[in-house]
């Protein structure tokens, strides 16, 4: 059964902290990682990634992935009050046929207090 | 406006009453999916379909159903056989029908809660 862990599963920090976030993650035929922020409902792509060692930069928050070790990071820098969210991580994989199987984690839950 | 819809946004059901979730969507997309979204948990699929008319079971199946009989439209069958059917489900679509992609866009979600 194909597993996405996270952690933490929430985190506390004061506005222009800079949060890691982890995905680690055990699945057969692996196609990609993705990253979603939640707000209040629907889920919003952030990052796909698929290459090791490859970093991926959108203002203030990048990713990175290691499938070696199977596992990602997603670095939020000066965070700011509307970072507040939950992050999503999410691992595609190949489940036979022409079909693929996305699972997501539990999600991190951040809190970026003034 | 292109995007995606889910209706209604809450919905109160019974026990041993059968409700159907709403999910139209007007991308084109070939691939629509249903995900249940309980707290502390991540999001787990329920079902998705990759062309009209044909389906495939996710991780948590039982107790659902679905058709798609038109491209457009995904609608999902909360029956009395789902043992735990309170929480938020999301609808998300794709327009690639042999992956999921990044490019996966998810409608509003609707909050379905048993009295």
């Amino acid at each position: 059964e194909d597993k996405v862990v996270q952690s933490p599963l929430s985190l506390v920090v004061h506005e222009g902290d800079t949060v890691t976030l982890n995905c680690s993650y055990e699945v057969t035929n692996f196609r990609s990682l993705l990253w979603y922020k939640q707000e209040k409902k629907a889920p919003t792509f952030l990052f796909m990634l698929t290459s090791s060692g490859i970093e991926k930069k959108s203002g203030r928050l990048s990713s990175i992935l290691d499938k070696k070790e199977l596992f990602s990071i997603l670095n939020i820098t000066a965070t700011q009050t509307g970072d507040s969210a939950i992050y999503l991580c999410a691992v595609e994989a190949y489940s036979g046929g022409s079909n693929y199987k996305l699972t997501f984690g539990k999600g991190t839950l951040l809190t970026v207090n003034p | 406006d292109g995007g995606i819809t889910q209706s209604p946004k809450y919905l109160f059901r019974k026990e041993g009453q059968n409700v159907t979730l709403s999910c139209e969507q007007n991308l084109n997309h070939d691939a629509m999916y249903w995900y249940r979204q309980d707290p502390g948990q991540g999001l787990r699929l329920i079902y998705y379909s990759q062309i009209v008319n044909d389906f495939q079971k996710g991780d948590i199946a039982e107790g659902y159903s679905v058709s798609r009989e038109k491209k457009e439209s995904f609608p999902l069958t909360v029956t009395s056989a789902q043992k735990n059917p309170t929480a938020f489900y999301l609808c998300a679509s794709s327009p690639s029908g042999g992956s999921l992609s990044y490019t996966q866009y998810f409608g509003p979600g609707t909050r379905l809660t048993v009295l």
